[in-house]
């Protein structure tokens, strides 16, 4: 099983505020590096898919850079809203054939 | 509508009755796989397929039997359940073509009660 930990454990901010988490996963033998998004009562959707060091990739107010060689993940979220409210999930592979998933970081956005 | 569907959606069994959790996807996806979650754990990976007839085991597979006989189906298998697979179980597909170079796409979740 591959060490994949995600920090904070859960975060609270206010809407409007920018806000940021890690990934941080094995910086030896990386593969891909993946983020998905998870609502209560709904399944994880993803976010993004990243393969190469020096990665950014964004959708809308949310993004993430990739740091393969020192084995860590941010993901930013731009002016917070209270439907960015989920549990944010990143998962690292170092063959291509299984998923590691961290426990997640909870977000709260309140207006 | 490209999908991924499980059933039961909920399930409470007793000890020992066999049960299957099924899954199907409609995306022609190559790359199947099952997964668990718990309280204060990450998702962990129960087994896992690359195509039809190719499965491997994940993270915790104790317990679990599955098979991959037609490319859109991936069922889970439960002999003999215990307590301890109580739990939330999702299923996730993705396209690919020999490893996971894709997003996984996950079914509803299935919740699983074993009394």
């Amino acid at each position: 099983i591959l060490n994949v930990e995600q920090s904070p454990q859960s975060l609270h901010v206010q809407e409007g505020d920018s806000t940021n988490f890690t990934c941080s996963f094995p910086s030896s033998n990386f593969y891909a590096l993946h983020w998905y998004r998870w609502e209560t009562a709904k399944s994880p959707e993803a976010l993004f898919v990243m393969t190469l060091n020096g990665d950014e990739k964004k959708k809308g107010r949310i993004s993430a850079t990739l740091n393969t060689k020192e084995g860590y993940s941010y993901l930013y979220i731009k002016g917070s809203q209270p439907e960015d409210s989920a549990t944010y999930l990143c998962a690292f592979t170092d063959s291509g054939y299984a998923l590691n998933f961290g426990k997640g970081t909870s977000l709260l956005v309140t207006p | 509508e490209a999908q991924v569907t499980q059933n039961p959606r909920y399930l409470i069994t007793v000890t020992g009755k066999k049960l299957t959790v099924t899954c199907s996807q409609n995306m022609n996806h190559e790359y199947m796989s099952w997964y668990r979650q718990d309280p204060g754990l990450g998702l962990r990976q129960i087994y896992y397929s690359m195509n039809v007839e190719v499965t491997d085991k994940g993270d915790v597979p104790e317990g679990y039997k599955v098979s991959r006989k037609e490319k859109r189906n991936f069922p889970l298998i439960l002999e003999s359940p215990s307590p301890n697979q109580t739990s939330l179980y999702f299923c996730a597909s993705s396209l690919s073509w020999g490893r996971v170079t894709g997003e996984l796409f996950f079914g509803e979740g299935s919740r699983l009660t074993v009394l």
